[in-house]
Order: structure tokens, then sequence, then C-alpha cells
């Protein structure tokens, strides 16, 4: 069955602290990976996603296939980092979309 | 560049009602998708809507419909609601491709008593 899991619901880091939010996938074929931030008061906006293998305000999220994970990361965590983050994936014909049940992510001054 | 607009902000329905929510979605997209957000839960998928047609659906019930019309606005309709229908919904467009962004709504508050 299709499913995005982030095993955290909640985590906290000290600011400049590095921070690392889980994400695992489970999908039969080769779906597109992202990550969605919701910051207080926002809407759902898109963060990053794999295809571009950017980095957007320091984030950077690898894929490994092999453990079938997409796991977000930034060196040193700010405090305007502290949001409701989502691993998404959709459907290599981008017709079916799975988002994870959420990090909420505090950083602490 | 005019974003993604729900109406109603907030709804409340008895169960057993027929309720429709409404999305205008941005400039220059001509998909669209609806989601269910439970909460604490992270937005499940409902359907998306291509051209004035559906191509693409969730583990929703054939209660949940939807439209998209000519100028890309879209409707999503719920009948017989339940109170487990009870969510924010939000709805998101984008351009064509699986790799396109979504830009969401600022969605609609369901409350069915």
């Amino acid at each position: 069955a299709q499913r995005v899991t982030q095993p955290e619901k909640l985590l906290s880091v000290f600011k400049g602290a590095p921070v690392e939010l889980k994400c695992n996938y489970s999908y039969s074929g080769s779906p597109e990976l992202f990550w969605y931030v919701q910051y207080s008061r926002q809407r759902l906006q898109l963060l990053l996603r794999h295809i571009s293998r950017e980095s957007i305000k320091g984030f950077t999220a690898d894929l490994n296939k092999g453990e079938t994970s997409f796991h977000l990361k930034k060196p040193f965590a700010q405090e305007e980092d502290s949001a409701m983050y989502y691993c998404a994936l959709s459907s290599p014909t981008g017709n079916q979309f799975y988002f994870g049940t959420g990090t909420s992510l505090t950083v602490i001054p | 560049e005019t974003g993604v607009t729900q109406s109603p902000t907030h709804l409340i329905k008895t169960r057993g009602q027929q309720v429709t929510l409404r999305c205008s979605s941005q400039s220059g997209h001509n998909t669209v998708s609806w989601y269910q957000q439970a909460l604490g839960q992270g937005p499940q998928f409902i359907f998306q809507y291509y051209r004035e047609e559906e191509n693409g659906r969730g583990n929703f019930p054939p209660r949940f419909s939807g439209l998209q019309f000519p100028n890309y606005s879209s409707e999503l309709n719920v009948n017989a609601l339940e109170l487990d229908d009870s969510a924010l919904y939000l709805c998101a467009s984008k351009r064509e491709g699986p790799s396109a962004e979504q830009y969401f709504g600022p969605g609609t508050r369901l409350t069915v008593t």
C-alpha cells in the first residue's frame, strides 16, 4: 500500500543545532517526493522537491531509494524554521498524492 | 498573480445533509486537487481534476464528488454528510505535470453535527 510515514509528531532543537526530519515512504514505482511546510497562520506551501535537487532556506533532502527515505536536513536551525513540515509523494503521472502526518518543529532560542 | 481562494471559510452542517465547497484556482493553473485534513493529521487526497475531468482519486466513497469549470474554478460536493466528515478541506491548484508545485488555498472548515 502507498504510504508516507513521518515517525516524529513533535521535534524540538536548539537554535544553531542541526535538524533532521525523517520521512519514509512505501510506493510501488518511482514517485516524486516533496516537502511542504506550514508556518503559523499561513497556508501549506512547497519547501522543496526532489527533482529540483535544490537547497531552500538552508534545507536539503536526499532521496534514498534503497531505504525508501527522503529525510529533510538543515545544518543550523533558526527560530524562523519553527513550523509544521509534511513529507509528500505524488505518483509518476502526478494524479495521486500522499501526505505524511506531519512533524511539528520547534526551534528553541 | 491571484492566489488560490476558497469559500466559505467555515460551515456547519447537520448529519445527512449535502454541502458544496468552492475553490478558485491560481491563474494559469489547469489542475486542481482536493484534500481532507482531519485534526492532527496530514492532508488526505480526495481527487484531482485536469481540464474538467477527474483524473485521479483517493480512497474516498462516491458521495464525495467534484466539478471543474472551464475557468478552472472547482467544487467539492459531499452528500449524506457523516460526523467523520468534519475536517478542514483544502484545494490546491497547479500546472500539469507530476513535479509541478501545488499552491494551496486557506481551506474551508466543515463541522458536521
